[in-house]
């Protein structure tokens, strides 16, 4: 099956710690995306990366981080600086930057 | 410059009307338009996309509209079904540019 997995589908963590949100994709997709969505809010850019071992910030980047490894994998880390975590975050890849972005299931994630 | 700005925020239209979704953007640098459907708890799926070189693309009961001119594209949903019901983005990006632009979504309601 080919697609774009994210795990888990829901999170919970306590305030203060930090979490990280797996994204992989099967597609051999060069470019990969995070977004944020808040209810009224739409999707937000976090971060993305067009290669392995770059990323680039989006709009919302404070206090998340990620990292690229490996064509196939994009995971977020959420850490404690972020002020209010909780969120549906979704990971996106496409062949290019302004190519058709397909969506994984996303991750809702619970900060109390 | 970036924002793109989506109309109505919520729609509610009788099965077999026409669902009509507006948006509005700035830089007329964007050259691809994408429009998603999300489903609750869903991540968002592609729908169909327009590039400016064309002023509609039809895909069985879904129609992209786009005036250059005007800044702005819409999506019309012919014999809208109870199944249409979701959320709707639309989007822009640059061809070399960095990730999507979206807009905040409207919740389409076809009522049976």
């Amino acid at each position: 099956d080919g697609g774009i997995t994210q795990s888990p589908k829901y999170l919970f963590r306590k305030e203060g710690q930090n979490v990280t949100l797996s994204c992989e994709q099967n597609l051999n997709h060069d470019a990969m995306y995070w977004y944020r969505q808040d209810p009224g809010q739409g999707l937000r850019l976090i971060y993305y990366s067009q290669i392995v071992n770059d990323f680039q910030k989006g709009d919302i980047a404070e206090g998340y981080s990620v990292s690229r490894e490996k064509k196939e994998s994009f995971p977020l880390t959420v850490t404690s600086a972020q002020k209010n975590p909780t969120a549906f975050y979704l990971c996106a890849s496409s062949f290019g930057p302004a190519n058709e972005q397909y969506f994984g299931p996303g991750t809702r994630l619970t900060v109390t | 410059q970036q924002q793109v700005k989506q109309s109505p925020q919520s729609l509610i239209v009788q099965k077999g009307g026409i669902s009509i979704i507006n948006c509005a953007y700035e830089n007329t640098a964007f050259d691809y338009f994408p429009w998603y459907q999300q489903f609750p708890g869903k991540g968002p799926a592609l729908l169909i996309a327009i590039r400016p070189d064309v002023s509609e693309k039809k895909e069985g009961r879904f129609t992209i509209s786009f005036n250059k001119s005007a800044k702005q594209f819409s999506l019309h949903i012919m014999d809208s079904q109870p199944g249409d019901s979701a959320t709707y983005f639309c989007a822009a990006s640059r061809q070399a540019g960095t990730a999507l632009i979206f807009g905040k979504g409207t919740t389409l309601s076809v009522s049976s």
